[in-house]
């Protein structure tokens, strides 16, 4: 079973980047396709997007302006940037394998819009 | 984008019983392509069923995924202590995949 840790910083201010990077291990990367998915408190879960080994991505259309989803297989990782924050980006934010149904998912991370 | 509105809220079941969960989507979702996934407090989701009836790895018998369209159930069959937990359930057949709002399954 493929395993996933997300990291990252906890509070990020209004209108900067948020940046995330999912380590997977026991599995390699150049074999499947990998999502980010985020769930703001009290809300439900929202699907970020996902991103084939290959590079070939796709994102959620009310994120899309914003995201951009990377992989670098020499580290066995992926990452997620989220541009101009607001208040309403903050979430627990997952990292899983797969590009529709997802077998595995990290822990999730709380991350914090605020200045 | 498909709105997955799921029901009840909160069930509250004895161990031994059976739980009938229900997920109900604003469009038809072809190509089942509905997974149910199980969460608890501090731990990772972990799917169940995807393909709308196909148990995952692992996943013993007494859970199992019925419907088609617009309508959905998990089902289990007898509750063990281990069951009771916020099950979700999740679209990926129409861009933007989404998920339901969850049932939390809570002894009775």
């Amino acid at each position: 079973q493929v395993q996933l840790q997300e990291s990252g910083p906890g509070l990020v201010k209004p209108s900067e980047t948020l940046s995330l990077t999912c380590t997977v291990s026991g599995g390699s990367i150049s074999s499947h396709s990998w999502s980010w998915i985020r769930q703001p408190p009290g809300k439900e879960r929202e699907w970020i997007g996902y991103i084939y080994y290959t590079g070939t991505t796709k994102y959620n259309p009310s994120l899309k302006s914003r995201v951009t989803i990377s992989v670098d297989t020499s580290k066995n990782q992926f990452s997620l940037k989220l541009t101009s924050v607001t208040a309403a980006d903050t979430a627990v934010y997952y990292c899983a394998r797969g590009s529709g149904w997802y077998p595995d998912w990290g822990q999730g991370t709380l991350v914090t819009v605020s200045s | 984008e498909i709105v997955l509105t799921q029901s009840p809220g909160t069930l509250f079941l004895s161990p031994g019983e059976r739980a009938t969960l229900s997920c109900r989507a604003s469009q038809s979702v072809s190509s089942s392509s509905l997974a149910w996934y199980q969460q608890k407090p501090g731990q990772a989701p972990r799917v169940f069923i995807y393909g709308a009836s196909s148990r995952a790895t692992g996943i013993p018998d007494r859970f199992s995924g019925s419907g088609s369209g617009t309508d959905f159930t998990l089902t289990i069959s007898r509750l063990e202590p281990e069951d009771f937990a916020v099950y979700y359930c999740q679209q990926y057949d129409t861009s933007p995949w989404t998920f339901g709002q969850g049932t939390k399954v809570e002894i009775k």
